[in-house]
């Protein structure tokens, strides 16, 4: 059982590359997020899903992407990196949106844009 | 709108004392509650929650927090600091918007225990 993963670890794009990163969890979890962290800002949610085939904005979603073709998976995509998206990127899970959903958070991914 | 606010951007405190991590929230509605510890270079790991019942909710690790409806906060406490306990500490408000439950998180307090 390896919870939740993220590939890949550590990514360095110059401005304008595009990308996408993998989130995938083996729990069965209905939900799933991505978020961005940087310093002094906390834990902001870019986009996220509640289900297969669904996906919704978060609080900065601008310049994100996002797709669940499959209930394990969830991919963030970056169509023109800019600098203002090097930050860590983290992807969690929980089972249902209902009063009992803790979230399982990923290793995280560290993007640095040039 | 939901916020939560976590007042102290670092905790300091010797091994041994006991320590708090101040949390407070502004929700519509019942708040659903959320304590997670963020170890250097890791993601975050749940430690305990708050939905209903009992105010003092005991968590992973020996933390335990107190939800206090008339001032709206949700401190995480532990009776006595070890040096492992370390680490960046968030709170966390569930909030309803159109059917899904949307997590808001406050901006992290950084709790470095002393030898």
């Amino acid at each position: 059982n390896a919870g939740v993963t993220q590939t890949p670890k550590f990514r360095v794009l110059k401005t304008g590359q595009s990308m996408t990163l993998l989130c995938a969890q083996d729990m069965n979890h209905e939900y799933m997020y991505w978020y961005r962290q940087d310093p002094g800002m906390g834990l902001r949610l870019i986009h996220y899903s509640v289900g297969e085939g669904t996906t919704a904005k978060g609080e900065v979603p601008d310049g994100y992407n996002v797709s669940r073709l499959k209930k394990q998976n969830f991919l963030l995509g970056l169509e023109s990196a800019a600098p203002s998206q090097t930050s860590v990127y983290f992807c969690a899970s929980s089972f249902s949106g209902t009063f009992f959903n803790e979230q399982f958070f990923g290793p995280g991914t560290r993007l640095t844009v040039l | 709108a939901q916020s939560v606010a976590q007042p102290e951007d670092q905790v300091n405190v010797a091994e041994g004392n006991p320590l708090t991590v101040k949390c407070t929230y502004s929700v519509s509605g019942n708040p659903y509650l959320f304590w997670y510890v963020q170890y250097p270079n890791r993601g975050l790991q749940f430690l305990l929650k708050y939905i209903t019942g009992d105010n003092l909710v005991k968590g992973s690790y020996g933390f335990e927090a107190e939800f206090n409806k008339s001032q709206t906060s949700f401190h995480l406490k532990k009776p006595s600091a070890l040096v492992s306990d370390s680490a960046l500490y968030f709170c966390a408000v569930i909030h309803a918007s159109g059917g899904s439950y949307i997590p808001t998180f406050g901006r992290g307090t950084s709790l470095i225990v002393h030898p």
